[in-house]
């Protein structure tokens, strides 16, 4: 199993430029999640989602979309990228809400 | 603010010591907590869990404690090796239809040889 893979692993975006973080898993998990990750700083809830057309927002929503039309993937859209975009952005996935989430190796964004 | 951090930022400990974690919540209907290790330039990695109907879960040299009293989790790590430095994160999860998972900012354990 790849468990939770996340495309592409770096990337430099220029102010205004949009661009979508690929997130698949093969578990077969319900639940996906988006986070992201400043440097010294924990990780902050963007979006998640609960099953396949369904999704909520998290702490951090403003400036990101997201959809999930499957239940493998988990798409998270940048729109008019920002300077304070520029994070760690991780992906995971559970099986029911409240067990372990295994995460993704990480997506580094920088916004120039 | 946070509702989840950790007492100490940083821990440095010499290799075969046991090192102890510290986390404060401020949730109290939070009704698991997991802790995880995120080693650099990686994602975060499952270490053990924790539901708040058990007050210490034991794992392969790790022991996660919870107290819910004064709301605080612990993570002990038996006989500590050089491969266990990383930054350490608990998180916790409110449990009914909030599935949400908060993490603290996390402490980094450094491991000397």
């Amino acid at each position: 199993n790849a468990g939770v893979t996340q495309t592409p692993k770096f990337r430099i975006l220029k102010i205004g430029q949009s661009m979508t973080l690929q997130c698949t898993q093969d578990m077969n998990h319900n639940y996906m999640y988006w986070y992201r990750q400043d440097p010294g700083m924990g990780l902050k809830l963007i979006y998640y989602s609960v099953g396949a057309g369904i999704t909520d927002k998290g702490e951090v929503p403003n400036g990101y979309n997201v959809s999930r039309s499957t239940t493998e993937d988990f798409p998270l859209r940048l729109e008019l990228a920002a300077p304070s975009q520029t994070s760690v952005y991780f992906c995971a996935s559970s099986y029911f809400g409240n067990t372990e989430a295994f995460f993704g190796q990480g997506t580094r964004l920088t916004v120039v | 603010g946070e509702s989840v951090g950790l007492h100490l930022p940083t821990l440095s400990v010499q290799e075969g010591d046991n090192s102890i974690i510290n986390c404060a919540y401020s949730n109290s209907a939070s009704d698991y907590f997991i802790w995880y290790k995120q080693e650099s330039g990686k994602g975060p990695q499952f270490i053990i869990d924790i539901r708040s109907n058990m007050d210490k879960r034991q794992g392969q040299r790790v022991t996660v404690l919870l107290n819910k009293t004064v709301k605080h989790l612990s993570l002990q790590i038996a006989a500590t090796q050089p491969g266990d430095s990383a930054v350490y994160f608990c998180a916790e999860n409110s449990g009914g239809s909030n599935y949400k998972l908060t993490f603290g900012k996390g402490t980094l354990l450094t491991v000397n040889p």
